[in-house]
């Protein structure tokens, strides 16, 4: 079954500096990965999406992934956090069953923190 | 286009009552997805429609929640006899071509049952 795991619940970060939030996920063939934010009492926001092609996804509000096949791994990253960056993220990649695609299986979410 | 609505944004119930939340999909997107969040979680899946099809229910967590588009355009969520482990966000979304597009979320309803 596909899954995806955030290893880090919580990241502080001081403003300005560079950030990667870390995901794997677990599925056999070429997988479907999703980033999102939620900010607190907003609904969750598309950041970027890898179907395939360029491993490197350049997405919304200065953010970017790679997918990283050989590691099982989507992070996600910015150069140079903003306040307004302080949210939830969540990773997710494409639900199957045997009707094809579904939903997304997401992440427990990372909580990121910034410091002034 | 106001992006997808949710109503009630927050409902609070007694144990044992039946609850029914509704969401307005932006109006072109013809899939519509519902999610549960619980404290701590990542969204999870529910079910959808494409159109007014039902094309996934099985992740829908019991018999006690159900889920209508009867015309396509918006639906709503039914959870009978509630429980305290019900407590939770439901999320809707919706999509134009499916969920490989992206989806728009809405800001959810939030259930409390005490």
């Amino acid at each position: 079954a596909q899954s995806v795991t955030q290893p880090d619940i919580h990241i502080t970060v001081s403003e300005g500096a560079s950030l990667e939030l870390r995901c794997n996920y677990s599925y056999g063939a070429t997988p479907y990965l999703f980033w999102y934010v939620q900010s607190p009492g907003q609904g969750l926001q598309l950041l970027l999406k890898y179907f395939s092609g360029d491993t490197l996804v350049q997405g919304i509000k200065g953010f970017e992934a790679e997918f990283k096949r050989s590691q099982s791994s989507f992070n996600l990253r910015k150069p140079s956090v903003h306040w307004s960056d302080a949210a939830e993220y969540f990773c997710a990649v494409v639900l199957y069953s045997g009707g094809g695609a579904d939903g997304l299986t997401f992440g427990k979410g990372t909580h990121l923190i910034i410091q002034p | 286009d106001t992006g997808v609505s949710q109503d009630p944004r927050h409902k609070i119930t007694k144990r044992g009552q039946n609850v029914t939340f509704r969401c307005d999909p932006i109006s072109e997107h013809n899939r519509l997805y519902w999610y549960r969040q619980t404290l701590g979680q990542g969204p999870e899946f529910l079910t959808y429609f494409q159109n007014e099809a039902q094309l996934e229910k099985s992740r829908l967590l019991s018999d006690r929640f159900s889920a209508e588009r009867p015309k396509g355009s918006f639906s709503t969520l039914e959870i009978q006899r509630t429980e305290q482990g019900d407590s939770a966000m439901y999320l809707c979304a919706s999509s134009l071509a499916g969920l490989l597009d992206g989806y728009t979320f809405g800001s959810g309803t939030r259930l409390t049952v005490v």
